[in-house]
């Protein structure tokens, strides 16, 4: 499978703990974003690299938030404490270009915080 | 920033009907359109986009059109069929790094 890839799919987790979820591109996608979707919602832009460099950040994401990409490839995101309000569906895209072209979308990781 | 509204957020149609989803986008220097279906408990899937140098694109029965003054887009769909019934979501993109801003999404029903 060539697409877009995450793991783990499904999380469920106690509040106050940490979780990290990894996403990995389509190869050769130099550009890669995480989305949050809420039940009924289009998905919210949270970050985005280009390579290994996080270029931009949604006022959404908390200093709990933190995403790496540290070698240009894959790419983790990672929420520290977490509360309820963090459950969603954590979506990784990925784009082949400079521009804002063409997004492609993995699975997404179904985080629940009880 | 871009803002996006997106009507209706739910529509049904007997198969074979057409659909018509509409979008309206707030920055006029956007330049690329996409619509992506999304299937219950599914990823959100490109279906077509567009880009600010045309005003309408086609793929079989699906088509968007672009209307540049006015700020907003729509997608057509002809001919539906049981399996077109998805949520739909069209986006624009916030500044020059990309990212989406999206809509609402429109739940289509397409009843045999």
């Amino acid at each position: 499978d060539t697409g877009v890839s995450q793991n783990p799919r499904h999380k469920i987790t106690k509040r106050g703990q940490n979780v990290t979820f990894r996403c990995d591109p389509i190869s050769e996608h130099n550009r890669l974003y995480w989305y949050r979707q809420t039940l009924g919602q289009g998905p919210e832009f949270l970050t985005y690299f280009q390579n290994e460099a996080q270029l931009e950040k949604s006022r959404l994401l908390s200093d709990r938030f933190s995403a790496e990409r540290p070698k240009g490839s894959f790419s983790t995101l990672e929420i520290q404490r977490t509360e309820q309000g963090d459950s969603a569906m954590y979506l990784c895209a990925s784009s082949p270009q400079q521009g804002p072209y063409e997004q492609y979308f993995g699975p997404g990781t179904r985080l629940t915080v009880t | 920033g871009e803002n996006v509204e997106q009507h209706p957020s739910t529509l049904s149609v007997q198969e074979g009907d057409s659909a018509v989803i509409k979008c309206t986008y707030s920055d006029s220097a956007s330049n690329y359109f996409p619509w992506y279906k999304q299937e219950l408990g599914k990823r959100p899937q490109l279906i077509i986009d567009i880009r600010s140098n045309v005003g309408e694109k086609k793929d079989q029965r699906i088509a968007v059109t672009l209307n540049k003054t006015a700020k907003h887009f729509s997608l057509h769909i002809t001919e539906t069929q049981p399996e077109d019934s998805a949520v739909y979501f069209c986006a624009a993109p916030s500044g020059s790094q990309g990212n989406l801003i999206f809509g609402k999404g429109t739940k289509l029903s397409v009843k045999p």
